[in-house]
């Protein structure tokens, strides 16, 4: 069935680094897809609407030039987190829809030091 | 706007009580209702939803009816086991082709004991 891979899992940067995170749909093409952030004990905020072939949308307090988001491709979508805090630590997970359903990433878990 | 609202956790059970974990909406027109959960250490998982009012979503002992009266989408379970130690999310989203953007609850931490 469809699945939406992200990777890595699990990645520590140094402070003043910037990391990518990438999102990709294994089966089925995706115009849109979603970042979403997840602070500790607090639930999942939509960070971002990522389409392809255009700019991403953000959602109000989100700094877009800090969280480059990039679609360059039907099936893969990009975040790049610039010169990295260790505020920006948390988890991030992508989703993308097709048919009725949404499909999750397995989230990236980022810490930086 | 939309918004869901859950029930603040945590939940803590003995293995084999009876879970409720309410959620309520609010949003305009006829949203889509899910339940997620969340394993730890792991990402969301889907464990159930209902796509217009009255319809009951099912799995793994888990119920959700969407009640549009009450703008409500409770998670029951009859039987808790240690297993289902997990974050539990409620979420919505519109209905409609392309529409794929979810807005989630605060989330729920149950912790079932032996």
């Amino acid at each position: 069935g469809a699945v939406v891979s992200q990777h890595p899992s699990r990645v520590i940067c140094k402070s003043g680094t910037s990391v990518k995170i990438e999102c990709r749909s294994l089966d089925f093409q995706a115009t849109t897809m979603f970042w979403y952030r997840q602070f500790p004990k607090q639930s999942l905020m939509l960070m971002a609407t990522s389409n392809e072939g255009s700019k991403a949308t953000y959602e109000q307090g989100v700094e877009k030039d800090k969280f480059l988001i990039n679609h360059a491709s039907l099936t893969l979508s990009t975040l790049t987190v610039t010169s990295a805090h260790p505020e920006d630590s948390s988890f991030y997970i992508c989703s993308a829809g097709t048919g009725n359903t949404i499909y999750f990433g397995e989230g990236s878990w980022l810490t930086v030091v | 706007g939309n918004s869901v609202t859950q029930m603040e956790g945590p939940v803590t059970l003995s293995e084999e009580a009876f879970l409720t974990i309410n959620c309520t909406y609010t949003a305009t027109g006829y949203p889509s209702l899910f339940w997620y959960v969340q394993y730890p250490g792991e990402g969301l998982q889907l464990l159930l939803k209902a796509t217009k009012a009255d319809d009951k979503g099912s799995n793994k002992g888990f119920e959700a009816t969407y009640r549009k009266e009450t703008t409500s989408f409770h998670l029951e379970k009859g039987s808790v086991q240690v297993s289902d130690s997990a974050v539990y999310f409620c979420a919505l989203k519109y209905s409609g082709a392309g529409s794929y953007q979810l807005t989630f609850g605060k989330g729920t931490k149950l912790s079932v004991i032996p």
